[in-house]
Parts: structure tokens; C-alpha cells; sequence
């Protein structure tokens, strides 16, 4: 079967840095996406990851190991309105999009 | 209108009753998706449309039903709606199918079935 495993939950520090991981496994594979979902509100999309290794995007990056089925969002300087929902989600080999449960970040001053 | 839009933006449906929700985007978009999102679960997909004239079952298509006569609408019926249906419904879009093709979301449409 299909299965994307993240964290429930998470608590930081504000101007800390945290680490989100993800594991899945698939039936097939085209990419790794990470989203944000602040609550109440829709997902929004943060970074794509085909390739391993890190794409960095200002305070956000991601990290893609497809032979571990691993992948991780980094999250640096963090402030307040980081507080949000990190969906991870894996393109099978249909082009659908198959998600995890999402990681609630709380971000504490 | 920017982007995509849903209606209505929530709603409280007795049991038994249709209901139909309402998405549009305009940004041209091919491909379009209609996902759930229940507490502790990830969204699960209901249905999608690859292209105008063309759809498909996702995870969860039992109860519901798709059209897509146009690019720009993508419709979402229950025929009978049951208190299982409660929950968050996103509908989304991307250019067609490619693997580096996000997607982009609505604000979502709330329904209690009681």
C-alpha cells in the first residue's frame, strides 16, 4: 500500500530551527512536494524535490533521499507566523498526489 | 475572480438532502481535483479531471460525483448526503500532468451533515 508518515505535532522555539521529516512509500514516484496550511485556511505550496539532495529557499529547506524514501523540511529563524500545518505529499506514478497527515508546528516566543 | 474560488464557503446539510459544490478557477488551468481533509487523516482524493471532458475516481469517489463540461468548472455533487460526508472539501488545480506541476488550492468549503 501507499503511506506517508510525519510527525503529529511539533513545538519550536521563536528563531530557532527545526527539522519536519517525512518517510513514504509508494507506487512509484515523481516528486516530493511540501506544502503550508495555516488553520482555517488552504494548503499552499512551499518546495519540490525530484532530485536528491537540498533546495533552498530562503529560511525554508528541503531535503530529498529517494533510495531511504526520506525527505525532510528545514525551517530556520523561526518566527511567529511559522505557526501552520507542513503537509508532505509524494507524485505516484499516476500524477497523483498521495499525502501525509500533516505536522502541526507550534512556534513558542 | 483570482485564482480559484469555491461556494459556498460553508454549509449545513441535513441528511438525505444534494447538495452540490462549486468550483471555478481561471487561471487555464487542465487539471483539476477534489480532495476531503478529516482530522488526523491527509487530504484524500475524491475525484479529478485531467482535462475538460474527462474525469476520474480518486480514493474516496462513494458518494459523489464529478463533471467537468468546461476548463474552468469542476462541480462536486452528493446525491444523498450522509453524516460521513462532514468534513472539509478542497478543490484544486494544476497546468495538466507533469511532474514538477503544483497544485493550487480553493479556500475550501465547510459541510456538517446532521
Amino acid at each position: 500500500g501507499q503511506n506517508i508518515d510525519q510527525p503529529t505535532e511539533m513545538t519550536a522555539t521563536e528563531g530557532a530551527i527545526v527539522q519536519i521529516n517525512c518517510t513514504y512509500q509508494t507506487s512509484g514516484f515523481n516528486g516530493l512536494f511540501w506544502y503550508q496550511q495555516h488553520a482555517g485556511e488552504a494548503p499552499t505550496f512551499l518546495s519540490y524535490n525530484v532530485l536528491d539532495g537540498l533546495e533552498e529557499k530562503g529560511r525554508f529547506s528541503s531535503f530529498l533521499s529517494r533510495s531511504k524514501g526520506y525527505s525532510y523540511l528545514l525551517l530556520k529563524e523561526l518566527q511567529m507566523k511559522d505557526s501552520a500545518s507542513y503537509l508532505c505529499a509524494v507524485m505516484d506514478s499516476n500524477y497523483q498526489l498521495i499525502w501525509g497527515a500533516g505536522t502541526k508546528l507550534i512556534i513558542k516566543p | 475572480i483570482a485564482g480559484i474560488t469555491q461556494a459556498p464557503t460553508s454549509q449545513i446539510l441535513a441528511a438525505g438532502r444534494r447538495m452540490t459544490l462549486r468550483c471555478t478557477q481561471d487561471m487555464r488551468h487542465n487539471a483539476m481535483y477534489w480532495y476531503r481533509q478529516d482530522l488526523g487523516l491527509g487530504l484524500r482524493l475524491i475525484h479529478y479531471s485531467n482535462t475538460a471532458g474527462t474525469t476520474g475516481k480518486g480514493e474516496v469517489p462513494d458518494g459523489y460525483s464529478v463533471s467537468r463540461a468546461n476548463t474552468d468548472d469542476f462541480p462536486l455533487t452528493l446525491a444523498s448526503a450522509v453524516p460521513s460526508q462532514t468534513s472539509v472539501y478542497f478543490c484544486a488545480s494544476s497546468p495538466g500532468l507533469a511532474e514538477n506541476n503544483e497544485q493550487f488550492f480553493g479556500p475550501g468549503t465547510r459541510l456538517t451533515v446532521l
